[in-house]
Parts: structure tokens; C-alpha cells; sequence
């Protein structure tokens, strides 16, 4: 079964620096990869996928995510962090032929921004 | 255009009681899904609905069932609430016509469900 982890749970950035959160996926095949992101009583936003192509991946909001196959990771990177980002930020895996509609979320890591 | 919309927002019950959650989809997308996002955690897939027929289920319990309405509206239904089953329940619609079922999802802001 497929699986997704987030190993950081909480992560606090000064505004400004850069930014990148590490999401490991557990599949067999070829991964359709996405992040998400969700502010306090908000649903879920797409930022960015990744079906094939190009392993560098440009999102909405100035986030990129590179897919690594030899390590079986999707993180996501900001070069410059503002106070708005600060929210929670899910990465997910879909599978098969309906893979963006059954995803498998990880736990999710939560961003906080210094000022 | 309208996004997802979910109700009601909030919702209180006692264990043994059933709930019905609602969802309707954005104009023209026939694909629903249903997430449980417990409080800390990631969401995680409980059902798809499209064109009325159930194309993936999670590892739910037989309590959780939904449906799919001719206009592409869907009802989760949960039977003999437990305190476990409170949650944020998560609907998202996409267009489901993509062969390779890579369409993008859309979030409503979810339906609060407390079980006292």
C-alpha cells in the first residue's frame, strides 16, 4: 500500500529565508505527487503536481517541488518565505489509472513565520 | 463561479446518532470525493462518486456510506456515531473526465462534526 511521510511536524521560519519541506512517499509504480496547502478553517488547496516530465515542478505562490526518484521524495521549496505562508502543508500520492481523485495525504507540516 | 460548498459547517452529535453530510460540486464536475481529516492528522480517502457509481472506497467501516445525486450533489451518511468519527469531513469535486484520472481535486472548507 502506498503511504506518504512527513517527517517535521512543526517547522518555524524567519520571514524572508528560504523554505523547504520534506515529503517521502512509499509506492511501487510511477507516483502522481501533489501538495496541498490549508489555512486555519480553510479546506485544501492545490499548490503544485507532478504526473511525469520535468522532475522540477513550478506551483502557484512561488512554490517549486523537485520529484527524486532515487529518494523517493517530493519537497517542496520557496526561495523567500512571507508571513501569509504560514499555514499547514499536506503532501499527498494518488495511484492508478484514478490517481487524482483517491489521494493518501501525509501527517502534514506546520509552518510558522517570524517576523 | 461558486467553489465546493459543504453543510451544514458545524454539527454536534451524541454517540449512536447518524449524520448526513452534503456536497455540491463545482458547475460541471461529476467526480466527488470524501476525506475524514481528524484533528493533527492528514485527510484520508473515504469514498469517490462518479456519474452515481462508487469508483474507490477507503478502509472505512460499513457505518460510512455515501451517494451520488443526478445532478452531481453527493450525501455522506454515517450510522452509529462513535466519538472517533469527529472530524473534518473534506468534499472535493473534480471534472473526472480525464482518462488518466490526473484532474485536479478541489476542496470545500469541509463540514466540523463533533461526536459528544
Amino acid at each position: 500500500a502506498q503511504s506518504v511521510t512527513q517527517p517535521d511536524i512543526h517547522i518555524t521560519v524567519s520571514e524572508g529565508a528560504s523554505l523547504e519541506l520534506r515529503c517521502n512517499y512509499s509506492y511501487g509504480a510511477t507516483p502522481y505527487l501533489f501538495w496541498y496547502v490549508q489555512s486555519p478553517g480553510q479546506g485544501l488547496q492545490l499548490l503544485l503536481k507532478y504526473f511525469s516530465g520535468d522532475t522540477l515542478v513550478q506551483g502557484i505562490k512561488g512554490f517549486e517541488a523537485e520529484f527524486k526518484r532515487s529518494q523517493s521524495s517530493f519537497n517542496l521549496r520557496k526561495p523567500s518565505v512571507h508571513w501569509s505562508d504560514a499555514a499547514e502543508y499536506f503532501c499527498a500520492v494518488g495511484e492508478g489509472h484514478n490517481a487524482g481523485n483517491m489521494l493518501t495525504f501525509g501527517g502534514g507540516t506546520r509552518l510558522m513565520v517570524k517576523p | 463561479d461558486a467553489g465546493v460548498t459543504q453543510s451544514p459547517t458545524h454539527l454536534i452529535k451524541t454517540r449512536g446518532q447518524h449524520v448526513t453530510l452534503r456536497c455540491s460540486p463545482i458547475s460541471g464536475h461529476k467526480s466527488v470525493s470524501w476525506y475524514q481529516q481528524v484533528l493533527g492528522q492528514g485527510p484520508q480517502f473515504i469514498f469517490q462518486y462518479y456519474e452515481k457509481e462508487e469508483r474507490g472506497r477507503g478502509n472505512f467501516p460499513d457505518r460510512f456510506s455515501a451517494r451520488q445525486f443526478p445532478n452531481y450533489s453527493s450525501e455522506l451518511n454515517v450510522n452509529a456515531l462513535l466519538l472517533g468519527d469527529s472530524a473534518l469531513y473534506l468534499c472535493a469535486s473534480s471534472s473526472g473526465q480525464s482518462a488518466s484520472g490526473t484532474e485536479t481535486q478541489y476542496f470545500g472548507p469541509g463540514t466540523r462534526l463533533l461526536v459528544l
